[in-house]
């Protein structure tokens, strides 16, 4: 039902830098920016990156995002523990005249 | 400070029509740029957005649930409300509902979020 494609997981070692791949189509990614979420067990996601690649206060310069074309990254240099966790990605779509999310990635911090 | 909290029963049965309200604080939904999103998150599985209401009472709606929802907004008690009819125990999630400010920096992405509320679907 995800209209934004995700890898199911993503992994490293602390330290490493770790990227999450984003696949969306022109009525979305292509037209539209893209948002990334991150979402601690039990608790409501939060806000991560908006505009395809600011940081909202109080998020660690760790966290970085890009886009081209119709998909997008999430890079986090120099994993942490606290790092392992859910993301997303989000975008407006114009075909649907609606939000979309992405079907999510876990990270693990080996 | 803004905040927001979702309220709603725990179990529905079959059939039966979710009323879910979110209360805010620390805006007015009459503020231009202002709009709340609805999301709900199956146990284990992704976000999936469902509505939006904005400053204006336009409404959006996901293309696939949009023949069972209607969301409403209660300018005079800071509340925003998501009726969803004809449930199944495939809607049992944690249903959360969001800010959005389409003039801040955070433009289109969900920057203050409620902590979420559990409902499931059974008879």
């Amino acid at each position: 039902q995800s209209v934004l494609t995700q890898p199911p997981s993503a992994s490293g070692t602390p330290g490493q830098r770790v990227t999450i791949s984003c696949s969306g189509s022109s009525s979305n990614i292509g037209i539209n920016f893209v948002y990334w979420y991150q979402q601690l067990p039990g608790a409501a996601p939060r806000l991560l990156i908006s505009k395809d690649n600011l940081r909202p206060s109080g998020v660690p310069d760790r966290f970085s995002g890009s886009k081209s074309g119709t998909s997008a990254s999430l890079a986090i240099s120099g994993l942490r523990s606290e790092d392992e966790t859910d993301y997303y990605c989000a975008a407006w779509d114009d075909s649907l005249r609606g939000y979309v999310f992405g079907t999510g990635t876990k990270v693990t911090v080996l | 400070q803004v905040t927001l909290r979702e309220f709603g029963p725990a179990l529905v049965k079959p059939t039966e029509t979710l009323t879910l309200t979110c209360t805010f604080s620390g805006f007015a939904l009459t503020t231009s740029g202002l709009c709340v999103s609805w999301i709900r998150q199956p146990p284990g599985k992704a976000l999936e957005w469902l509505a939006l209401i904005d400053w204006d009472d336009d409404k959006f709606y996901a293309t696939s649930l949009k023949t069972r929802l209607i969301i409403s907004k209660d300018i005079s008690k800071n509340q925003v409300v998501l009726t969803m009819t004809n449930m199944d125990p495939m809607d049992t999630a944690t249903y959360y509902c969001a800010r959005m400010d389409q003039f801040a920096p955070s433009y289109y992405g969900l920057d203050v979020w409620g902590q979420g509320t559990t409902v499931t679907v059974s008879s």
